[in-house]
């Protein structure tokens, strides 16, 4: 069974860069998409970005190029970087895993992580 | 940027037929997946590909999409599926909706 864990601070200072880890156990990174969604208190989900097992990844334009995601395969984990936080960023954080079929992605998430809160202190 | 709409909350009484509707432009186009997600709980994925189900979610989840409208049904409702449903579809990014809140009174 693939697990998905999140870990990383829990509280951040305005300006600065959260940096949130997701370590994949049960199954293999490769061959999969690999995904941060967050969603603030009380509200909906917003997708981040996505990375697959190449390094070649895909984000929100919302987040006006603040994020960066990166992947382990070796440790199989991938991250999440994002920088010049404020309080607007304040969430739990996901990641999650999209599937493929042959090569191509599958634009759904199959498995999640418990979630991280990531909060913003000014 | 596009836009999925999900009225914020639906009632329904055990053993009813629950609809959940998330509308966007020419959905119907697009493949359409739904999580279920209960307080304090990472989402679950209920159905993808309009109307797959994935494995370990019970036969009285079903899907449909077409037109502008894809829907999530639950039949026979029960306590268990008091929770808030999220669809979500792709255009260049993943987009979610906004989430309804199903009760079952």
């Amino acid at each position: 069974q693939v697990q998905l864990q999140e870990s990383g601070p829990g509280l951040v200072k305005s300006s600065e860069t959260v940096s949130l880890n997701c370590t994949v156990s049960g199954g293999s990174i490769g061959g999969f998409y690999w995904t941060w969604i967050r969603q603030p208190p009380g509200k909906g989900l917003e997708w981040i970005g996505y990375i697959d097992d190449r390094g070649y990844t895909k984000y929100n334009g919302s987040l006006k190029s603040r994020a960066a995601i990166s992947v382990d395969t070796s440790e199989n984990h991938f991250s999440l970087r994002l920088n010049s936080v404020t309080a607007a960023d304040t969430a739990v954080y996901y990641c999650a895993r999209s599937p493929t079929f042959g090569v191509v992605i599958e634009h759904y998430f199959d498995y999640w992580g418990q979630g991280i809160l990531g909060a913003v202190s000014s | 940027s596009y836009e999925l709409t999900q009225p914020p909350s639906v009632s329904v009484s055990p053993g009813q037929t629950a609809r959940i509707t998330c509308s966007g432009d020419k959905l119907g186009d697009k493949y359409v997946c739904w999580y279920q997600q209960k307080p304090g709980r990472s989402p679950v994925l209920v159905m993808y590909q309009d109307s797959k189900r994935p494995s370990g979610i019970p036969a009285r989840f079903s899907g449909s999409n077409s037109g502008n409208t894809a829907t999530l049904t639950i039949s026979g409702t029960q306590a268990v599926d008091e929770a808030d449903y999220y669809c979500q579809a792709w255009d260049r990014i993943a987009v979610f909706g906004g989430g309804t809140k199903l009760t079952v009174l």
